[in-house]
């Protein structure tokens, strides 16, 4: 059973804080996605990633950064958390370079940021 | 700029009965669509696609439809179960760049 994990359900952080959400799949997929999901918006490209230690920036990555230094393992950093990124950040991944293939996405993590 | 919009954010049919939700886009390079499906407390997961080159998709219950002219596409779900209450998404990206978008949702509720 093919899996994304992610590092946690729910987490509380306050403002100014460095965050660090961890993604891990075991599909040996070559491509890792990090979203956001927002009411009214769905879900937004935050950044990818198409091989270790490449990275490429998505439609909002203000505020954010990313780390792969491993295949199975995509890290999504908050440098210092503010409010507006209390949101839903959800983690994919995807086989091969044509990365528009279907998408296998973790469960969520919730984020609050006071 | 939502390039792919789910107008309907909620949907409610009888079970047993046909639920259409639908998509429109923006962007006429996109040539790939996918419907992904989201129960609560859980990620989004692949449902169907379709590529630019057909019109119509069908697997099992559920069939994707798309008019590329009118930049349309539609999921039917035939019939409908009160299982498949849960949030859909659609999804479209071009083949020539890195660009997925997502619709924002629609929530669809099937009533036993």
């Amino acid at each position: 059973d093919v899996k994304v994990t992610q590092s946690s359900r729910y987490l509380v952080k306050r403002t100014g804080e460095k965050v660090f959400l961890e993604c891990v799949q075991d599909m040996d997929h070559e491509n890792m996605f990090w979203y956001r999901q927002d009411p009214g918006l769905g879900l937004r490209l935050i950044y990818f990633s198409y091989d270790v230690k490449m990275k490429e920036k998505g439609d909002i990555p203000e505020g954010y950064s990313v780390s792969r230094e491993k295949k199975e393992r995509f890290s999504l950093i908050l440098e210092s958390a503010s409010t507006n990124q209390t949101s839903m950040y959800l983690c994919a991944s995807s086989p091969q370079a044509a990365w528009y293939n279907e998408q296998f996405f973790g469960p969520g993590t919730r984020l609050t940021v006071l | 700029d939502q390039q792919v919009k789910q107008n309907s954010p909620s949907l409610s049919v009888q079970e047993g009965r046909i639920s259409i939700l639908n998509c429109d886009y923006t962007n006429s390079m996109f040539d790939y669509f996918l419907w992904y499906k989201k129960y609560p407390a859980e990620g989004p997961t692949f449902l169907i696609s379709i590529s630019s080159i057909k019109d119509k998709n069908e697997d099992g219950r559920f069939t994707v439809f798309l008019n590329k002219s009118a930049k349309h596409l539609s999921l039917h779900i035939v019939p409908s179960q009160p299982g498949d209450s849960a949030v859909y998404f659609c999804a479209a990206s071009a083949d020539n760049n890195n660009d997925m978008r997502f619709g924002a949702g629609t929530r669809l509720t099937v009533k036993p």
